[in-house]
């Protein structure tokens, strides 16, 4: 069965700091797909990313940066020069590419809170 | 382009009376999705379908929870009885098709609290 960890429940930062949250899954497959989506107070969930189990390289997108490492099951977020508008539930969740389908398991979900 | 549209938005409805939830995916999007969203649980996939045909509703609690999708633009997830502690989130997603690695479009989520 699919798992996906966040153990992160909860972080506070100053805003302009930069801060990682953490994302470890557990998966059989050999192809899989990690995502992460965001979560702002309005409610709605924005998807931000997706890699796939065959691409490692890691992403940057203006602030936004993923780190995707097989060898310790890991998919973490880091923001840069954080600000308040980032402030929201971030999830990390995972696809199988098999005949699951592309019904998501999402970890608990770390909030992030960003103080001036 | 519309997105996924779910109603309604906030729904109170006391114990024992029957709630249905609504939702429209995207024009196009053949997999269509049913999670739930609470503090202790987190988000769960109840029911999802592909074609408009139920494939995995292993999510569903119990018996008093049904969805169906009679056509590619509409889906229902019904509770009947309702009870306290259905009180959640309920998310509407839907997808291009349902391969592994389609991203899903959520709706804004309904609200549900019962009393």
């Amino acid at each position: 069965a699919q798992k996906v960890t966040q153990a992160q429940t909860e972080i506070s930062v100053v805003e302009k700091e930069d801060v990682t949250l953490d994302c470890v899954y557990e998966t059989r497959d050999t192809t899989y797909y990690l995502f992460w989506y965001k979560q702002p107070p309005s409610g709605e969930l924005v998807f931000l990313i997706r890699r796939n189990s065959f691409d490692e390289q890691n992403e940057i997108s203006g602030r936004y940066s993923w780190n995707f490492q097989k060898s310790t099951s890991s998919f973490n977020f880091t923001i840069t020069a954080s600000q308040v508008v980032d402030s929201a539930v971030y999830f990390c969740a995972l696809s199988e590419g098999g005949r699951g389908g592309n019904k998501l398991t999402f970890g608990t979900g770390t909030q992030l809170k960003v103080e001036l | 382009d519309a997105g996924v549209i779910q109603s309604p938005r906030h729904e109170v409805t006391e114990m024992g009376q029957e709630v249905t939830l609504r939702c429209k995916p995207i024009s196009g999007h053949n997999s269509l999705f049913w999670y739930r969203q609470t503090m202790m649980r987190g988000l769960e996939l109840l029911i999802y379908f592909n074609n408009n045909v139920p494939i995995d509703d292993s999510g569903m609690p119990e018996d008093r929870f049904s969805a169906k999708m009679p056509n590619a633009s509409f889906s229902t997830l019904k509770i009947q009885p309702s009870e306290p502690r259905d009180s959640a989130v309920y998310f509407c997603a839907s997808s291009p098709t349902g391969q592994g690695r389609e991203k899903l479009f959520f709706g804004s989520g309904t609200q549900l609290s019962v009393l």
